[in-house]
């Protein structure tokens, strides 16, 4: 089956540790997205990534670091910088970062304590 | 910078009713915009994509239409059901990649 997988469905952690979020994907597509989504709000971009060894800032980048090393795996590291890191994280993908269709992972739930 | 508004932002109705969900933007200068649905705790499923050029698209009782002009696109849900309970999130892309969420609707049908 073709699709985007994120590991673990929930994290827990404490305050002052750095935790990385993984996200796959097998459509061969080019162009990967982080997202956080809190309730009330819509999704906010934090990193994309058009192609390997690239990526850019989002909106909220910061506190948040990424790796693009191969066309599969794009994963999110959540640092102690990040002031409020409970949320829930949304990986998506696209053909290419242009207009086409974003695919999203079925999240990530974070609660940093 | 684009901005994207859902109204309502919850919504109830019995099975069977017609129903048109809202979502208005800012900045007419978009690529596309995309209807989606997100089940409680899940991601999200893409619905419908329109593209810039054109007004409207279509996917069984699904009907999405896009008036760039005004801002303004809607979705309709033809004889909805139980089934059709989630929250719906419109997004619109517009330069540089940058996709913009509203805060989505939340749908109850009750049966």
């Amino acid at each position: 089956d073709g699709g985007i997988t994120q590991s673990p469905k929930y994290l827990f952690r404490k305050e002052g540790q750095n935790v990385t979020l993984s996200c796959e994907q097998n459509l061969n597509h080019d162009a990967m997205y982080w997202y956080r989504q809190d309730p009330g709000q819509g999704l906010r971009l934090i990193y994309y990534s058009q192609i390997v060894n690239d990526f850019q800032k989002g909106d909220i980048a910061e506190g948040y670091s990424v790796s693009r090393e191969k066309k599969e795996s794009f994963p999110l590291t959540v640092t102690s910088a990040q002031k409020n890191p409970t949320a829930f994280y949304l990986c998506a993908s696209s053909i290419t970062g242009g207009w086409d269709e974003q695919y999203f992972g079925p999240g990530t739930r974070l609660t940093v304590t | 910078k684009q901005e994207v508004t859902q109204i309502p932002a919850a919504l109830s109705v019995p099975e069977g009713e017609n129903l048109v969900l809202n979502c208005s933007f800012t900045d007419s200068a978009i690529y596309n915009l995309q209807w989606f649905r997100q089940d409680p705790g899940k991601g999200l499923t893409s619905l419908l994509l329109i593209q810039s050029s054109q007004r409207e698209q279509t996917s069984g009782r699904l009907n999405a239409s896009l008036d760039k002009s005004s801002g303004r696109s809607t979705l309709y849900i033809a004889a909805s059901q139980p089934g059709d309970s989630a929250t719906y999130l419109c997004a619109v892309k517009g330069n540089n990649n940058d996709m913009r969420f509203g805060a989505g609707t939340r749908l109850t049908v009750k049966p």
